[in-house]
């Protein structure tokens, strides 16, 4: 079984300060890593996802993130926030035979961005 | 292209009611997956679909049933509904190719009175 453990439930910080949302993992195979971010009343969009390879990840609108298999964490960073950035976001885990055939969710993270 | 559409956006039922979600996938998509998203919580994978088939099922019980047609669309139905059941219903679409890629719709807010 998988899990997956967002560490923070709410996150504000300041326009154009730096931000890291926290994610843990828990697997016993080889696994995939995947980032969403969800806008009010919305479904969720795909930020940044790890497969393979290198263990720093860019996604889309300025985020990224990195793969640590020792630590079992992805944890999400954005250098300069913005107010659009306000959202939900959402870390996942995939296992098996390398499919996201069944996603595991966090129980997510608030991201508040204030003026 | 349409991306992942889901009707009909929101949704009351009484209890022991039955319900019947629709989703049609993204152009091209041939897969489709249902998640359970509670108030406060993360989405749950209730199922995917491919070639009409259950493919996989989470750990939800037998009163969540879906099917899938030929053109790819699906539905998701529930018996004899609860009020644990209200949720918002997410349906997501993928290549089976690149089920990595999931595309998801803005979902449907069930409500169980």
């Amino acid at each position: 079984a998988q899990s997956v453990t967002q560490l923070d439930s709410q996150v504000p910080v300041f326009e154009e300060a730096p931000v890291e949302l926290r994610c843990n993992y828990s697997s016993s195979v080889s696994v995939y890593l995947f980032w969403y971010v969800q806008y009010p009343n919305q479904g969720l969009q795909l930020l940044l996802k790890y497969l393979s390879g290198s263990t720093l990840v860019k996604g889309i609108n300025g985020f990224e993130a990195e793969f640590n298999k020792s630590q079992t964490s992805f944890h999400l960073r954005k250098p300069s926030v913005h107010i659009s950035d306000t959202a939900e976001y959402f870390c996942a885990v995939s296992g098996g035979s390398g499919s996201a055939r069944q996603l595991t969710f966090g129980s997510g993270t608030q991201l508040t961005v204030l003026p | 292209d349409a991306g992942v559409t889901q009707s009909p956006t929101h949704l009351i039922k009484t209890r022991g009611q039955q319900v019947t979600l629709r989703c049609s996938p993204k152009s091209g998509h041939d897969t489709v997956s249902w998640y359970q998203q509670a108030l406060g919580q993360g989405p749950q994978f209730i199922f995917q679909y491919y070639e009409e088939e259950e493919r996989q099922r989470g750990n939800f019980p037998d009163r969540f049933s879906g099917h899938q047609f030929p053109n790819y669309s699906s539905e998701l139905n529930v018996n004899a509904l609860l009020l644990g059941d209200s949720a918002l219903y997410l349906c997501a679409s993928s290549l089976v190719s690149a089920d990595e890629k999931l595309f998801f719709g803005s979902g449907t807010q069930l409500s169980v009175l």
